[in-house]
């Protein structure tokens, strides 16, 4: 069964600075990855996701992640963060596009002005 | 982009009672939706998997017959919480998949609170 860890559960950055989270995961063969973002009383929306191809994957609001097979990672960066930028991001892995997701514990963001 | 809609966003119900939470997909035919729990700064957890015209798929630990899935048509799922009791207050989300490009959208989460 896949697996999905996030080690930080809070991070806290200055706005304009950069960002990294981290998510690893455990699956048998190449997963397909995902991040996702909550904001407070929200559902979750769709930054970004990995299926095949180019490691490097850019999504919504300029957020981009890299799929790093040899490390089992799928790290989520964004190059200066956004006071809004602040919410719960969760990665999540599924064995393929029509299966069940697999979510990590999220990483609450918080952004300092 | 496609929108899935939950209703409603917010509850409080007496102990004892049931508690019915509507999940739509506004724009698209989902032939498969999932509901998920999420507690107080936890990660969601899936509850089942429900296909439209049959039985849902219960994830195992979670109460069939206390947590009541419908999936009625294409566009359109239920949750019904059963003699809801204190333990029950969650956060509720549902997610609807595309038959055609099988994209998963998420509702905006019910907030069930069990007096």
């Amino acid at each position: 069964a896949q697996s999905v860890t996030q080690p930080d559960i809070h991070i806290t950055v200055s706005e304009g600075a950069s960002l990294e989270l981290r998510c690893n995961y455990s699956y048998g063969a190449t997963p397909y990855l995902f991040w996702y973002v909550q904001s407070p009383g929200q559902g979750l929306q769709l930054l970004l996701k990995y299926f095949s191809g180019d490691t490097l994957v850019q999504g919504i609001k300029g957020f981009e992640a890299e799929f790093k097979r040899s490390q089992s990672s799928f790290n989520l960066r964004k190059p200066s963060v956004h006071w809004s930028d602040a919410a719960e991001y969760f990665c999540a892995v599924a064995p393929g596009t029509a299966s069940k997701l697999t979510f990590g514990t999220g990483t609450r963001l918080q952004v300092t002005l | 982009g496609a929108v899935v809609s939950q209703h409603p966003s917010r509850v409080i119900c007496k102990s004892g009672t049931s508690v019915k939470i509507e999940c739509r997909s506004l724009d698209f035919q989902a032939t498969t939706m999932f509901w998920y729990r999420q507690f107080p700064k936890q990660s969601l957890m899936l509850m089942a998997t429900s296909n439209e015209g049959s039985k849902a798929t219960y994830e195992q630990g979670v109460e069939k017959d206390k947590f009541l899935i419908n999936h009625a048509s294409l566009t359109l799922s239920t949750l019904t919480v059963t003699s809801a009791h204190p333990e029950d207050s969650s956060f509720y989300i549902c997610s609807a998949r595309t038959g055609a490009t099988g994209e998963l959208f998420f509702g905006e989460g019910s907030r069930l609170t069990v007096l």
